[in-house]
């Protein structure tokens, strides 16, 4: 049981390139979540689904962008990367949403 | 404005002395409550939740946490500090609704001194 898996779990990107950040859970949740870490300020949450071809904005969604076509997949995607992004990424998954979210290892992310 | 606050940046006990975050929340309805740890490099680990009935709650690793509705309140206790217990710890809550996200608080970091 591989819980919440997330590659890759380092990613040195220049200003202005793009990629995708890859979430995947073998646990049938159909809640899931990217968070970014930053020093003194918790998670903040970037984009949230609550089921597969659902997705909607959370707290700082500038920048990013998601799509859910499964139940397994949630990637998120850096359009244009900026320093500002410079962070360590969490994708979370739950069944409920109120029993608790298991969070993947992270991705560190540093933009030069 | 809706919040979860960790009044606590940073707090230093010793082993095998008892420890206290505080937690307090600002919401209409008392939302999901939880506790969750994250070790150096990791992701995180819950500890514990509350929604409703008994007040105080047990979790993993030794730890407990109490709500209080009048203190709009969930702190978290552990009797006995163990040197690995140092990391940092969110206090979070999922507010009842179509969303159901986490919002957590900025954090505590615990340093355990032998």
């Amino acid at each position: 049981n591989a819980g919440v898996t997330q590659t890759p779990k380092f990613q040195v990107l220049k200003t202005g390139q793009s990629m995708t950040l890859q979430c995947a859970q073998d646990m049938n949740h159909e809640y899931m979540s990217w968070y970014r870490q930053d020093p003194g300020m918790g998670l903040r949450l970037i984009h949230y689904s609550v089921g597969a071809g659902i997705t909607d904005q959370g707290e700082v969604p500038n920048g990013y962008n998601v799509s859910r076509s499964t139940t397994e997949d949630f990637p998120l995607r850096l359009l244009s990367a900026a320093p500002s992004q410079t962070s360590v990424y969490f994708c979370a998954s739950s069944w409920t949403g109120t029993d608790g979210y298991t969070f993947g290892s992270g991705t560190r992310l540093t933009v030069v | 404005a809706q919040s979860v606050t960790q009044p606590d940046i940073h707090i230093t006990v010793s082993e095998g002395a008892s420890l206290e975050l505080r937690c307090n929340y600002s919401y209409g309805a008392t939302p999901y409550l939880f506790w969750y740890v994250q070790s150096p490099g990791q992701g995180l680990q819950l500890l514990l939740k509350y929604f409703s009935g008994d007040t105080l709650v047990q979790g993993i690793k030794g730890f407990e946490a109490e709500f209080k509705r009048s203190q709009s309140s969930f702190n978290l206790r552990k009797p006995s500090v163990h040197w690995s217990d140092a990391a940092e710890y969110f206090c979070a809550v999922v507010v009842s609704g179509s969303a159901r996200q986490l919002t957590f608080g900025s954090g505590t970091q615990l340093t355990v001194l032998p």
